[in-house]
């Protein structure tokens, strides 16, 4: 059974960095993609960035760039979020997701973690 | 960059109606479109992938169609259980459209 198991509950103070993990099993790591969506209360979804655990490469929403870091540590199948310079309008539900781009055997690769809500007030 | 906008951003209808969901690309996604169920509390939940395949075990009542710019989630009977938002997403870039909130009348 696939499962992204996210990280608990943050409380941070404005100007200040958090890190979520996102810890999968089921499949191997490398293969597939890790994305992160951020969702701020009563909105919608926007996504961060990603970053392929076979290499490391990255990529980053324009809007974040600058301020997120995803990596992903091969050792422990957990990808990992980082946001720095936090403010208020970064109070938001955080999810990880992995995708593939298309089917294998029918079956489209595509689950989501739980979600790491993140609240940022001083 | 591809920008995603649905309409309309609320529908009221009752259990058994048929909800007829838009999603309009700024540009062609090349049928990389998918749709998704989000209720609250919870992680949104993939429905429909390019364009009309349904996910693993999504009911029949729910299809997807169009092509270039323009697509159409259908749920064909609403039940009790469909009542959410519902996102589409151009998967290449991962980018989502505002979303549609499907409600009871």
């Amino acid at each position: 059974e696939v499962q992204l198991v996210q990280s608990g509950t943050e409380v941070k103070k404005p100007g200040a960095t958090v890190k979520i993990s996102c810890k999968v099993s089921g499949y191997t790591f490398t293969d597939y993609y890790i994305h992160w969506v951020q969702q701020a209360p009563g909105k919608g979804l926007e996504w961060m960035g990603l970053v392929d655990p076979e290499d490391g490469d990255t990529l980053y929403a324009e809007k974040f760039q600058g301020r997120v870091t995803i990596t992903a540590d091969t050792s422990t199948d957990t990808a990992y979020m980082e946001l720095s310079s936090l403010r208020s309008g970064d109070t938001a539900v955080y999810y990880c997701a992995t995708d593939s781009p298309t089917p294998t055997n029918g079956v489209l690769h595509h689950y989501w973690g739980q979600g790491t809500l993140v609240t940022v007030s001083s | 960059e591809i920008v995603l906008t649905q309409s309309p951003a609320t529908l009221s209808l009752s259990p058994g109606e048929r909800a007829t969901l838009s999603c309009r690309a700024s540009q062609s996604t090349s049928n990389f479109l998918a749709w998704y169920q989000q209720k609250p509390g919870q992680a949104p939940r993939l429905l429909i992938y390019d364009v009309s395949n349904r996910a693993t075990g999504i009911p029949a009542r729910f299809s997807g169609s169009g092509s270039g710019t323009d697509f159409t989630l259908t749920i064909s009977s609403l039940e009790p259980e469909d009542f959410a938002v519902y996102y589409c997403q151009q998967r290449s870039t991962f980018t989502f459209g505002p979303g549609t909130k499907v409600d009871i009348k």
